[in-house]
C-alpha cells in the first residue's frame, strides 16, 4: 500500500508570496491533519479535514488555510507568506475511526526569504 | 501547563543498555497514546501505540501507560546506534474522533 505523498518537497518563496501544498492520503484514510514544525515549537497542529468538512482547527491566523477533495486529497494554503512561516509542513492521515494512528507523509521544507 | 509534556534532553545512553523515555499528559479524558520517532530531516513514523494501562511490547520496544498517573513511558532495550532520534509522544482525546496532541519530543543519542 502506497505511503502517504506530499508535493512539493522544498519550496523557496520571499515574504508576501503565497504558497500551496499538497497531501495525498494513504488508500482509504478520510482523515487529514496538518502540522507545522520548528526547531523551537515541536509539532503544531494547524487542521484536519475529514470528509471535505474540517472537523478542527488549531491555533493560527487566517492566513493559513486548507480544503479537502472528493477523493481525500487535501491541499493547504499560507498567504501573504512571512518570515516566521518557515518550517517543515507535515501532512498526516488516518481513517479517522476512533483510534487515530496518524501516519506522516515526508513533509515539504518550506523557506521564506 | 502544556498538554503533552517531555524533556526535550539529549538523553544520551550507551550501546545496549535501555533507554527510558517519559511524557506526562495533563487531559484525564485522553484515551489513545502514540509514539513517534523522528530521524534527523525526516517525518515521524510510528513505532508503538498504546490505549489501556500497563505494557505493551514490540520487539525492543515497551510502552507504558499509566492513566491514574497520566504518564506514559517508551523503553528501548539493547539500544543501538541506530535508535539515535527525536521520540515524540502524542495524545489523543476525544471519542469518534481524536484530537491528537503532541509532545515536543525527547532528543536520544545512543553512543557506540
Amino acid at each position: 500500500k502506497a505511503g502517504v505523498t506530499q508535493t512539493p518537497r522544498y519550496l523557496i518563496k520571499t515574504r508576501g508570496q503565497q504558497v500551496t501544498l499538497s497531501c495525498s492520503p494513504i488508500s482509504g484514510h478520510r482523515s487529514v491533519s496538518w502540522y507545522q514544525q520548528t526547531p523551537g515549537q515541536g509539532l503544531q497542529f494547524l487542521f484536519e479535514y475529514f470528509s471535505e468538512t474540517q472537523r478542527n482547527k488549531g491555533n493560527f491566523p487566517g492566513r493559513f488555510s486548507g480544503r479537502q477533495f472528493s477523493n481525500s486529497r487535501s491541499e493547504m494554503n499560507v498567504s501573504t507568506l512571512e518570515l516566521g512561516d518557515s518550517a517543515l509542513y507535515l501532512c498526516a492521515t488516518t481513517t479517522g475511526g476512533a483510534h487515530n494512528e496518524q501516519f506522516f507523509g515526508p513533509g515539504t521544507r518550506l523557506t521564506v526569504l | 501547563q502544556k498538554e503533552v509534556e517531555q524533556n526535550s534532553g539529549p538523553l544520551s545512553v550507551p550501546e545496549g543498555a535501555i533507554a527510558s523515555l517519559n511524557c506526562t499528559y495533563s487531559d484525564r479524558g485522553s484515551q489513545s497514546f502514540f509514539w513517534y520517532r523522528q530521524y534527523s530531516g525526516k517525518s515521524p513514523e510510528l513505532i508503538m501505540s498504546i490505549y489501556s494501562n500497563g505494557d505493551k511490547e514490540d520487539g525492543r520496544f515497551t510502552a507504558q501507560l499509566n492513566k491514574a498517573s497520566q504518564y506514559v513511558s517508551l523503553l528501548i532495550r539493547d539500544s543501538q546506534p541506530s535508535d539515535s532520534a527525536t521520540y515524540l509522544c502524542a495524545v489523543g482525546v476525544g471519542g469518534g474522533y481524536q484530537k491528537v496532541t503532541f509532545g515536543i519530543g525527547t532528543k536520544l543519542q545512543v553512543i557506540p
